[in-house]
């Protein structure tokens, strides 16, 4: 089966500037998860979505974090305006229900550098 | 307190050698645990679950101590593929699939 596909595979910007990314989920797959991954550090939930709908967002910087899933498939993060801290690995993931027995599959993930 | 905490290393060792990494999570509500790997560069791809008895997928051995409140996983005759950053995972939010990755464990197997 084909993975979960992101887009850009990397993105340099200035501090201040916007950025999107963009996943595309394992067919079939209704939940979805955007992480921040630092380097260094573990991943860390920024936001799930069970089809169309949020389910936690809790820490999602919602000052200059925004993500969307409108028609339950794919789904966007923007960051708007960026900050020089906000420079690391953004991965996409899902699953195919949001229960603890339903493994993620992660994307390849958008490295963002901002500078 | 961090949710997950884990000795990042790194660990150098032989090929054939075998090495443990341990893992402490802070919360005793804490209810389903996982080891993933990490190649550089890469995204995290689940290697086993870990369950209340212990459970073992052919060199890999993982156990949790519910009373301790930690996991370890256990690589027997370490190869040079299973060089990786291991991260420890946990859950305990009922209901929804919210993971808290630990930092991860860098392991180089060097022949």
């Amino acid at each position: 089966e084909a993975g979960v596909a992101q887009s850009p595979r990397y993105k340099i910007i200035e501090k201040r500037q916007s950025v999107a990314f963009w996943c595309n989920p394992i067919s079939g797959h209704a939940t979805l998860y955007w992480y921040q991954q630092i380097l260094g550090q573990g991943p860390k939930l920024l936001i799930q979505f069970q089809n169309n709908g949020v389910v936690d967002d809790s820490q999602l910087p919602k000052d200059r974090f925004s993500a969307e899933r409108l028609k339950g498939v794919d789904s966007t993060l923007k960051i708007q305006p960026a900050k020089l801290e906000d420079s690391a690995v953004y991965l996409c993931a899902s699953s195919l229900a949001p229960t603890l027995n339903s493994p993620l599959h992660f994307g390849n993930g958008t490295r963002l550098t901002v500078t | 307190r961090k949710e997950v905490e884990q000795d990042p290393g790194p660990f150098n060792v032989p090929e054939g050698a075998t090495v443990a990494f341990n893992c402490t999570y802070s919360n005793s509500a804490s209810q389903s645990f996982f080891w993933y790997r990490q190649d550089c560069r890469k995204e995290p791809k689940l290697l086993m679950s870990v369950y209340s008895s212990g459970n073992e997928d052919g060199r890999f051995t993982a156990q949790l101590n519910r009373a301790s409140q930690y996991i370890s996983l256990l690589i027997r005759d370490s190869k040079l593929s299973d060089s990786a950053t291991y991260l420890c995972v946990v859950t305990h939010q009922t209901g929804a699939n919210n993971l808290f990755f630990g930092t991860g464990t860098r392991l180089t197997v060097i022949p």
